[in-house]
């Protein structure tokens, strides 16, 4: 059984450039969490969705930042208009349910804007 | 609102001797408590969570740790530390209802180092 699978694992990009982040989840979770680990900080949390809705947004930046869960294919992460103050780790999380559900996490996607 | 304190942003022990991590959390409901290990450029590992029930929980790699709710902590320990255990321990909390749903707050992490 799959873990959680997070694609590019690397992703270099210039200030003004879009940076997409892909996470699929574990087979069976419907639950899609997004983090952002920034240096020497813990994991923030930036969003909450399952399949077609986002549940819960209240840790995103209002700007550049979206996210989505389609029916089919991975959650998709998009940070558009990259600065170098996004440069972080990015995790994704699934779970089967909330609440006392484990979420697993993914092993990262590490933004660097130049 | 919640919060996760983690006394300690590092922590060096020797090789068999005791592992302590302490994780002091605030909440106004009974919270779900969770300790995650995050190895250099990997993804966080569950040690271990507490729902409901014992507050002595049991969790992979010889850890456990205990739910005290009158200290508000849940600290991580392990009898004897070894040198695989260097890593970067994250102490977690989710309230579980209303906005929240589940979504996990950090403490921002203690690093461990083990010397042989």
């Amino acid at each position: 059984n799959a873990g959680v699978m997070q694609n590019p694992r690397h992703l270099v990009r210039r200030r003004g450039q879009e940076a997409r982040l892909r996470c699929s989840p574990m087979k069976g979770h419907s639950h899609v969490y997004w983090y952002r680990q920034l240096p020497e900080e813990g994991l923030k949390f930036m969003v909450y969705l399952q399949k077609e809705n986002i549940i819960d947004e209240s840790g995103m930046p209002k700007e550049r930042f979206s996210a989505e869960f389609p029916k089919e294919g991975p959650s998709i992460l998009r940070i558009q208009q990259v600065v170098r103050g996004d440069s972080a780790a990015y995790f994704c999380a699934s779970s089967r349910g909330t609440v006392q559900e484990t979420q697993y996490f993914g092993p990262g996607t590490r933004l660097l804007v130049l | 609102a919640q919060s996760v304190t983690q006394l300690g942003s590092h922590l060096s022990v020797s090789e068999g001797a005791l592992v302590l991590l302490r994780c002091n959390y605030s909440s106004s409901v009974p919270p779900y408590l969770f300790w995650y290990v995050q190895y250099p450029n990997q993804g966080l590992q569950l040690l271990l969570k507490y729902t409901t029930g014992a507050t002595l929980v049991k969790g992979i790699n010889g850890f456990e740790a205990e739910f005290k709710k009158s200290e508000t902590s849940f600290h991580l320990t392990k009898p004897s530390a070894h040198m695989s255990d260097a890593a970067e321990y994250f102490c977690a909390v989710s309230i579980g209802y209303g906005g929240s749903q589940g979504n996990l707050i950090f403490g921002k992490g203690t690093k461990l180092s083990v010397k042989p």
